[in-house]
């Protein structure tokens, strides 16, 4: 099955501050998703994004289909921001795998 | 829409008990989904099923039992749960495997 690789790991900011996180797999996909799980556990769909740019408030991502990597900004962070963030991807007929998450820490 | 439900929010077992998560959705949707997920190991897939009467095993199914009777409903069963198996369960939905998956609020289950 694919591998999917999130970077960083960690990321503390203060509250204002922009971010990039980063998602590589190691083949390609037909379906990539972004997931942020809130410090209650919940996951909450961010993106479905196999390609292209898609823009939500002030979020955005970009895949880069041919290269294998999806990109997650986030802008003008703000404390609701915390938890952790995943992204996931899955070909046809397979199962959607997981990255290990970016944990992040937004401060005022 | 409900989207996808998942009942109990929280369970305490004892060594060996069984039990079934439920899990149900109201979309529709012929691809479900259990997973569970643990510190450090992000969420790992146990079972799923790509219609009704057609499920298949995931990376983590030892301890666990599925079934797919109806569109909207997939539980999943522990037959004798044992320590290991705490951890948060989270059901999945989606038109097909390579759509769009939505998760349920998530199950946490403590074995002692």
């Amino acid at each position: 099955g694919i591998q999917v690789e999130q970077s960083p790991p960690d990321l503390i900011l203060q509250e204002g501050a922009n971010s990039t996180l980063r998602c590589n797999f190691s083949d390609s996909v037909n379906n990539l998703q972004w997931f942020h799980q809130n410090p209650w556990g919940q996951l909450i769909n961010l993106f479905y994004i196999p390609s292209g740019t898609k823009q939500n408030g002030r979020l955005s991502a970009t895949t880069v289909a041919t290269e294998r990597y999806s990109l997650l900004y986030i802008s003008s962070s703000q404390t609701t921001d915390s938890g952790v963030y995943f992204c996931a991807g899955n070909q046809a007929g397979t199962a959607l795998i997981f990255g290990k998450g970016t944990t992040l820490s937004v401060s005022s | 829409n409900a989207g996808v439900t998942q009942t109990p929010k929280f369970q305490v077992l004892k060594t060996g008990q069984s039990m079934t998560l439920q899990c149900a959705q109201d979309m529709n949707h012929e691809y479900m989904s259990w997973y569970r997920q643990d510190p450090g190991m992000g969420l790992r897939l146990i079972h799923y099923s790509v219609g009704a009467g057609i499920t298949d095993q995931g990376e983590v199914p030892n301890g666990y039992n599925v079934s797919r009777s109806t569109t909207e409903d997939f539980p999943l069963r522990l037959l004798s749960a044992a320590p290991s198996q705490t951890s948060v369960y989270f059901c999945a939905s989606s038109y097909q495997g390579s759509y769009e998956q939505y998760f349920g609020p998530g199950t946490r289950l403590t074995v002692t």
